[in-house]
């Protein structure tokens, strides 16, 4: 199957800064990402849709100005937690279908940001 | 939220025995499909119903749609203890987004 390729897959932050998870499709194109968060033990939320060369559809009671996302190239979207709280503490997961309406999705292995 | 419902929540049977998950979920879709997700790693696609479909196996896995009343379920046969996993449903919707259910939570014992 396609290769969804996230990174990093931990990362350690201090409150106040920010963090860059990116989401690469290895081979094949993506014309639209999805950004999930997960909590422990809970299922995949849906975040924001990724859309190549336009802006991202952000899920209702998601920040955009907190979650930055940007689909600058059909294999590449990336998001950004801006100003890093304990609460952004999560697992954050990609994933990437063709376009199609008919497709399965191809995840990343997801990013554990933790934030002291 | 269009989040769909799982149940149970959690499942722990014996290996060899038959696991089965249900789904519910809110609103129209073109398709469903159900994840497996092994604990804090990304998620593996096992299955897609297409609306226009009632029933698809795949190998020990046999999905139902059943579209009036917005549910599928999930039967896993002759289950193994490399069966133990998180399992989700997913929904795809005519806009083209993905919402996934609450998750089950099975557990094969050897």
């Amino acid at each position: 199957g396609a290769v969804v390729s996230q990174h990093p897959s931990r990362v350690i932050c201090k409150s106040g800064t920010s963090v860059k998870i990116e989401c690469r499709s290895l081979d094949f194109q993506a014309t639209t990402m999805f950004w999930y968060r997960q909590f422990p033990k809970q299922s995949l939320m849906l975040m924001a849709t990724s859309n190549e060369g336009s802006k991202a559809t952000y899920e209702q009671g998601v920040e955009k100005d907190k979650f930055l996302i940007n689909h600058a190239s059909l294999t590449l979207s990336t998001l950004t937690v801006t100003s890093a709280h304990p609460e952004d503490s999560s697992f954050y997961i990609c994933s990437a279908n063709g376009g199609s309406h008919t497709g399965e999705l191809f995840f990343g292995e997801g990013s554990r940001l933790t934030v002291l | 939220s269009q989040q769909g419902e799982e149940d149970p929540q959690a499942l722990s049977i014996q290996e060899g025995e038959n696991a089965t998950m249900n789904c519910s979920y809110k609103t129209s879709i073109n398709n469903l499909q159900w994840y497996r997700q092994n604990s804090g790693r990304g998620l593996v696609h096992l299955i897609l119903i297409r609306s226009n479909e009632r029933e698809k196996h795949s190998g020990r896995l046999r999905v139902t749609l059943d579209t009036s009343k917005k549910s599928s379920s999930l039967l896993i046969t002759a289950s193994r203890a490399a069966d133990t996993a998180s399992y989700f449903c997913a929904t795809q919707n005519t806009g083209n987004q993905f919402y996934f259910g609450t998750g089950t939570s099975l557990t094969v014992i050897p």
